[in-house]
């Protein structure tokens, strides 16, 4: 059995290129999510997958942000024309399905560096 | 909205010592549960434990111990006989289902450093 498992991650780049992360969930864990984590702070919530369908998108998920999660399984995000302050460390968790009230498992995140 | 505060952002202890950690948490949801987290040197968050507000029993499992207060909003993480090894930041965390979903809302985190 393994956890969420996360690619790549450590990702340098330069200000206005693209860049894509991808994240596995724990096998049959149905509901996928993504954070982001800047230094000396906590995670903050971007967006939710449940199954394929993305539910919900924070604030924080400008149009330069993109999510998906094809057949239900892994997951992509794409960030376009990045910026310095995209820098952070991005997570991926997933949970079980039926209700809302499993934990998360958290993955070991993608650190992204905009220069 | 819902807030989580965790008003120590550093501490510090020698080995053996017990440690509390505290949480304080705002909602006005009346069904919503709160989760610790710990992210070790390594990076990865770790789940600790869960509760539902519905259940204010307090938990014990090996070192750690949790307690759950309604009437102060609170949600307090002790280690008893502290080791090197917990050393790390500890995350408190919401989930408010009726308003926000399933996402977490977490606190700024306490750095628990445990000397030798």
């Amino acid at each position: 059995d393994t956890g969420v498992s996360q690619n790549p991650r450590h990702k340098i780049t330069k200000r206005g290129q693209n860049v894509t992360f991808r994240c596995d969930p724990i096998s049959e864990h149905n509901r996928l999510y993504w954070y982001r984590q800047t230094l000396g702070q906590g995670p903050e919530f971007l967006t939710y997958f449940q199954n394929e369908a993305q539910l919900e998108k924070s604030r924080l998920l400008s149009d330069r942000f993109s999510a998906e999660r094809p057949k239900g399984s892994f997951s992509t995000l794409e960030i376009q024309r990045t910026e310095q302050g995209d820098s952070a460390m991005y997570l991926c968790a997933s949970s079980p399905g039926g209700t809302s009230t499993y934990e998360q498992y958290f993955g070991p995140g993608t650190r992204l560096t905009v220069t | 909205a819902q807030k989580v505060t965790q008003a120590q952002t550093e501490i510090s202890v020698v080995e053996k010592e017990d440690v509390t950690l505290d949480c304080v948490y705002e909602t006005r949801d009346t069904t919503y549960y709160l989760f610790w987290y710990k992210q070790p040197p390594s990076g990865e968050l770790v789940f600790l434990i869960r509760r539902n507000s519905f259940d204010e029993q307090n938990e014990i499992s090996g070192r750690y111990s949790w307690n759950f207060q309604k009437s102060t909003s609170s949600f307090n993480f002790t280690i008893t006989a502290s080791q090197v090894v917990d050393s790390a930041v500890y995350f408190c965390a919401l989930r408010c289902t009726e308003t926000s979903g399933s996402r977490l809302t977490f606190g700024e985190g306490t750095q628990l450093t445990v000397n030798p």
